[in-house]
């Protein structure tokens, strides 16, 4: 079983960049649930999406943006990259985390440093 | 708005003794409540999960109590190991909702 993968697992990007970073789920795992923890505090919900569609967006600024492939992977999207933007991403994969909840699976992260 | 409360920030206890964390949460609507575990440079491991229809759950040396009228909900970990020590954080999930908060993370250290 793969579990949650994502990519890359480190980047380091200037002020003002853009970044992609990729999450595949579990395989049968239909929604992806992005999270942002910033060193010393609890993952911060940014955006889940299920059957390619959004079905939740946390409190971030409209620099992050994401999406879902029919094959169930995402990408998150961060624009304008700003010192406060490092942190490390973490991709949740689950059933349907909408229907009385199941655990998330996380991946790896992303750690993202900006410069 | 939704809120999710976690204490203590640091526990040190010794092997063997138990360990008690802590969460409050905000949101008297929310069902689910999940604990995870995550160690130092690895990714947060889900340990053991509520609802709301429970009061509590346990699993070999870990157990969760949910008390839904005092909106407060703990983990109890006995006979203490040094590899349970991690950063523990406790979520909660509302109804109708698709994100979890989470609390601000418990750093446990076992000291053999």
């Amino acid at each position: 079983d793969a579990g949650v993968t994502q990519s890359p697992t480190h980047l380091i990007k200037t002020r003002g960049q853009h970044v992609t970073l990729r999450c595949s789920p579990i395989s049968g795992h239909k929604s992806v649930s992005w999270y942002q923890q910033v060193l010393g505090q609890g993952p911060q919900f940014i955006f889940q999406y299920y059957e390619k569609e959004e079905r939740g967006r946390g409190n971030f600024p409209d620099r992050f943006s994401a999406r879902q492939f029919p094959n169930y992977s995402s990408e998150l999207n961060v624009n304008a990259l700003l010192l406060g933007d490092s942190a490390l991403y973490l991709c949740a994969s689950s059933l349907d985390p909408g229907q009385g909840a199941y655990g998330y699976t996380f991946g790896s992260g992303t750690r993202l440093t900006v410069v | 708005g939704e809120n999710v409360e976690q204490h203590p920030s640091t526990l040190s206890v010794q092997e063997g003794d138990s360990a008690v964390i802590k969460c409050t949460y905000s949101d008297s609507a929310s069902n689910y409540f999940p604990w995870y575990k995550q160690e130092l440079g690895k990714r947060p491991q889900l340990i053991i999960d509520i609802r709301s229809n429970v009061g509590e759950k346990k699993d070999q040396r870990i157990a969760v109590t949910l008390n839904k009228t005092a909106k407060h909900f703990s983990l109890h970990i006995t006979e203490t190991q040094p590899e349970d020590s991690a950063v523990y954080f406790c979520a909660a999930q509302s109804p109708g909702t698709y994100k979890y908060i989470f609390g601000t993370g418990t750093r446990l250290k076992v000291l053999a």
